[in-house]
């Protein structure tokens, strides 16, 4: 069945450092790729989508490209601030169903 | 814009009890997902409900029921809690699109002692 695994946290940085959290994924067919973002206490929003092969999603400075051959949603973001701690977490949406990985933790450090 | 609606937002229930987790949206969409949120396992799909009258079971089935009461509803049903039924519980929903976006609850944490 359709998995993904992503980069084992939690990760610590300093504010305006660069930011890369690795995602990849096995599916069939063509999925759209997604980011989400949660925040304490919250539930989780959307924070960027890819829809097909070579597209970069991108929202509030992060970016991410949709890497067919290599089957990999990898989140950037070129300076980080503290805002941005919070668990993210990738799915691949297929035949109506997402798949979560196990999120990813961000501490930014002033 | 209420968006996604679940209640309660904390339940504490003894080993055995039952209840009922509500969720309710207000944007139309056709389907609507139960996820429990584990420490270190992201979030696993419990049910699903593509459309009006229909459900189907996700990763972790084994103690939930759910029933689609109607386009806005979805309700999470523990029959007899246990304790490894402790965990976040989210509601979520999706415009009809294979490309939409999930739009979450706020979560239900639920301890089943």
């Amino acid at each position: 069945g359709d998995s993904v695994t992503q980069m084992e946290g939690p990760v610590t940085l300093s504010e305006e450092a660069f930011l890369t959290i690795n995602c990849t994924y096995t599916a069939t067919g063509y999925p759209s790729l997604f980011w989400y973002v949660q925040y304490p206490g919250e539930g989780l929003q959307l924070l960027l989508k890819a829809t097909k092969a070579d597209d970069k999603g991108s929202n509030k400075g992060f970016e991410a490209t949709y890497r067919k051959e290599t089957t990999s949603f990898h989140l950037e973001k070129g300076s980080v601030q503290v805002s941005d701690s919070a668990v993210y977490f990738c799915a691949p949406h297929n035949f109506n169903k997402f798949y979560f990985g196990s999120g990813t933790k961000l501490n930014v450090k002033p | 814009n209420a968006g996604v609606t679940q209640t309660p937002k904390f339940q504490v229930l003894k080993t055995g009890q039952s209840m009922t987790l509500q969720c309710a949206q207000d944007m139309n969409h056709n389907s609507m997902y139960w996820y429990r949120q584990d420490p270190g396992m992201g979030l696993r799909l419990i049910y699903y409900s593509a459309s009006e009258g229909t459900t189907d079971k996700g990763e972790v089935p084994n103690g939930y029921n759910v029933s689609r009461l109607n386009k806005r509803e979805f309700s999470l049903r523990l029959e007899s809690a246990a304790p490894s039924q402790t965990s976040v519980y989210f509601c979520a929903s999706m415009t009809v699109t294979n490309t939409g976006e999930l739009f979450f609850g706020e979560g239900s944490r639920l301890t089943v002692l």
